[in-house]
């Protein structure tokens, strides 16, 4: 069964500054989807970013990118230039054969003035 | 377009008690997913359907049950409520059965259990 871990429960980041969040995950598929989620208080699931697992190019928007270990099973998130519209939490999901999105427990991110 | 939508917004019931959530799907999408969220917790996958069938299925009893309808818009049953089903329950919309590569998400039912 897949799995994904987040180990940074909180985060905080100075506002301009950089900041990178964590995510691995276990699976035996070779064909995936990974993404990174924001949910602001407003609930709402927004997604950030997404990376097919067969592109070796680590995917980019804007101040967002991702660093993708596939051998390793890492999958980072880093956003640069941090705004205060950024604090919310963060989740990272993995999408496989099974066609739902397992997600982890999420990191809470604070950005400070 | 309005996106995801799902009513009511805020729910309370009462232990024993049935409950009905509401998704209508972002304009053009066929394939509506559910998930529970307990506080502090990410989302956790309860089914998806296609077609106005369950086609995938998390680990939930059965007191979860759904429905889609012709026009796609779903609904998430859940019978004889417990204290631990209060969470905020999520509706995902896609296109195709290809749900995990452009879900759009609601903005969640706050269920809560007394």
């Amino acid at each position: 069964a897949q799995t994904v871990t987040q180990s940074q429960p909180e985060m905080s980041v100075q506002e301009a500054e950089t900041v990178t969040l964590s995510c691995t995950y276990d699976t035996s598929e070779s064909d995936y989807y990974l993404f990174w989620y924001k949910q602001p208080p407003s609930r709402q699931m927004i997604l950030v970013i997404r990376q097919e697992a067969y592109k070796q190019q680590n995917a980019t928007e804007n101040r967002f990118s991702v660093n993708f270990q596939k051998a390793a099973k890492s999958f980072s998130l880093k956003i640069s230039d941090s705004q205060l519209g950024d604090a919310a939490m963060y989740f990272c999901a993995f999408g496989g054969s099974q066609g739902n999105l397992i997600f982890g427990k999420g990191t809470k991110l604070s950005v400070k003035p | 377009d309005a996106g995801v939508t799902q009513s009511p917004t805020h729910l309370i019931k009462t232990r024993g008690q049935q409950v009905t959530l509401r998704c209508s799907p972002k304009s053009g999408h066929d394939t509506v997913s559910w998930y529970q969220q307990a506080l502090g917790q990410g989302p956790q996958f309860i089914f998806q359907y296609y077609e106005e069938e369950e086609r995938q299925r998390g680990n939930f009893p059965d007191r979860f049950s759904g429905h889609q309808f012709p026009n796609y818009s779903s609904e998430l049953n859940v019978n004889a409520l417990l204290l631990g089903d209060s969470a905020l329950y999520l509706c995902a919309s896609s296109l195709s059965g290809r749900a995990w590569t452009e879900a759009f998400f609601g903005q969640g039912t706050r269920l809560t259990v007394v």
